[in-house]
């Protein structure tokens, strides 16, 4: 079993409709979790970070880690055209730990 | 701006050649990483660094070198023992914090393809 899983897609959306993305885990040490966005030829860009199980909501977005099911999810709300690229979950165990365990990464295209 | 600078955009090497990538921040960061990105295969971990003159092998480091001479600083060399380089190389950092884990900030890459 690999240590993240991630539905690579690509998930194809109208505009205005609600998208969620999910990751999947194994390694119960895991605590950090983040949501990266990538547009095509770019660096990914952070757009979510939390620590533990629990929601944590920004403008649209919304991430939620439950850690009894080692499953987290990323919402969008009202999604946009701009918000076609390619997201890519992420994870970390202890404080301290530097070593990023990644997603291959989700790739959404939002139609107007 | 603070950020995290790559250079070149795009790469391209000859066979047997080496090639160093630049990767210059200037967010401050202690933690410095690179990684590559191949389609559909994820980031996979090259090399990393956590302070001056100190890193450390990540998942894939054979047929790679760094350095890390100044804190801004972390240049990636893909040495021509590196049978298959032709990826998307990414420059990430972070703050250092021994308590939590601080996320990390990335360039937005060096594409290198072989000639």
């Amino acid at each position: 079993q690999k240590e993240v899983e991630q539905d690579p897609g690509p998930l194809s959306v109208p505009e205005g409709a609600i998208v969620s993305l999910n990751c999947t885990y194994s390694n119960s040490a895991f605590q950090y979790f983040m949501w990266y966005r990538q547009y095509s030829r770019k660096g990914p860009e952070l757009l979510m970070y939390t620590y533990s199980s629990g929601n944590k909501e920004d403008g649209r977005f919304t991430a939620q880690v439950d850690k009894s099911s080692k499953y987290i999810s990323l919402f969008i709300r009202d999604s946009q055209p701009s918000d076609s690229a390619t997201y890519l979950c992420a994870m970390s165990a202890q404080g301290g730990s530097e070593k990023l365990v990644f997603g291959k990464g989700t790739k959404l295209t939002v139609n107007p | 701006d603070g950020g995290i600078t790559q250079s070149p955009k795009y790469l391209f090497r000859k066979e047997g050649q080496n090639v160093t990538l630049s990767c210059e921040q200037n967010l401050n960061h202690d933690a410095m990483y690179w990684y590559r990105q191949d389609p559909g295969q994820g980031l996979r971990l090259i090399y990393y660094s956590q302070i001056v003159n100190d890193f450390q092998k990540g998942d894939i480091a054979e047929g790679y070198s760094v350095s890390r001479e100044k804190k801004e600083s972390f240049p990636l060399t893909v040495t021509s023992a590196q049978k298959n380089p032709t990826a998307f190389y990414l420059c990430a950092s972070s703050k250092r914090d021994l308590y939590s884990n601080q996320p990390q900030h990335f360039g937005d890459g060096t594409r290198l393809s072989i000639l």
